[in-house]
């Protein structure tokens, strides 16, 4: 099992529409957790950490779920900039490394 | 303040040659990663660091080696390039391994290309 899970997608929504991912990880050690962004042949960028009470940046929000052991990103009133893949990362639990999901892919059309 | 900048951006290869990457950050910190990503596979960790002097090995550090002199540099090297190395590659770099804070600062990537 690997240790960071997300659907690959891709998520095919409509501009406005509101989306969600999840994250599963299989570490129950882990410690810290982020959303990357990455845009098509370009570097990821961090869009946001995910915090235990959960955190909002304007249209983005992030929620941690320890028992169950994943984290969620909601996007809400979808722009067509918001196309990109979103990856996941958690670090922590023992090593010093973080591990990145294979990325979930957004695409907003019209 | 330049962050984290990669040479070259591109390159072509061919199979059996030796290329050196280098990776350069100006904000002092401490851990760097070299990661390739192929289309479908994610990013995979080649090599890391976590100061200046030290080196360990990722994910899929066959066929690389790495070396970190200073801390702000962090070279991989290819000693005799396989169309399988065929891929993108991105440096990155972060304050330290283990905090909430710790967000890593990529650079923009060489696209490689082993013939």
């Amino acid at each position: 099992r690997k240790e960071v899970e997300q659907d690959p997608g891709p998520f095919n929504v409509p501009e406005g529409a509101t989306v969600a991912f999840n994250c599963t990880y299989s570490n129950s050690a882990s410690q810290s957790f982020f959303w990357y962004r990455q845009d098509c042949r370009k570097e990821p960028k961090l869009l946001m950490s995910v915090y235990s009470s959960g955190n909002e940046d304007g249209r983005f929000t992030a929620q941690l779920n320890r028992a169950s052991q994943y984290i969620s990103l909601l996007i809400r009133d979808s722009k067509l900039s918001d196309s990109a893949t979103y990856l996941c990362v958690v670090n922590g639990g023992g090593s010093y490394i973080p591990t990145f999901g294979r990325g979930t892919s957004l695409i907003v059309h019209p | 303040n330049a962050g984290v900048t990669q040479t070259p951006k591109f390159r072509v290869l061919k199979t059996g040659q030796s290329m050196t990457l280098l990776c350069a950050q100006d904000m002092n910190h401490e851990y760097m990663y070299w990661y390739r990503q192929d289309p479908g596979m994610g990013l995979r960790l080649i090599h890391y660091s976590v100061g200046e002097g030290t080196t360990a090995k990722g994910e899929v550090p066959d066929g690389y080696n790495v070396s970190r002199l200073k801390k702000q540099n962090f070279l991989l090297g290819l000693e005799s390039a396989a169309p399988s190395q065929t891929s993108v590659y991105f440096c990155a770099s972060s304050s330290t391994g283990t905090s909430a804070y710790n967000e890593q600062f990529f650079g923009p990537g060489t696209r490689l290309t082993v013939l």
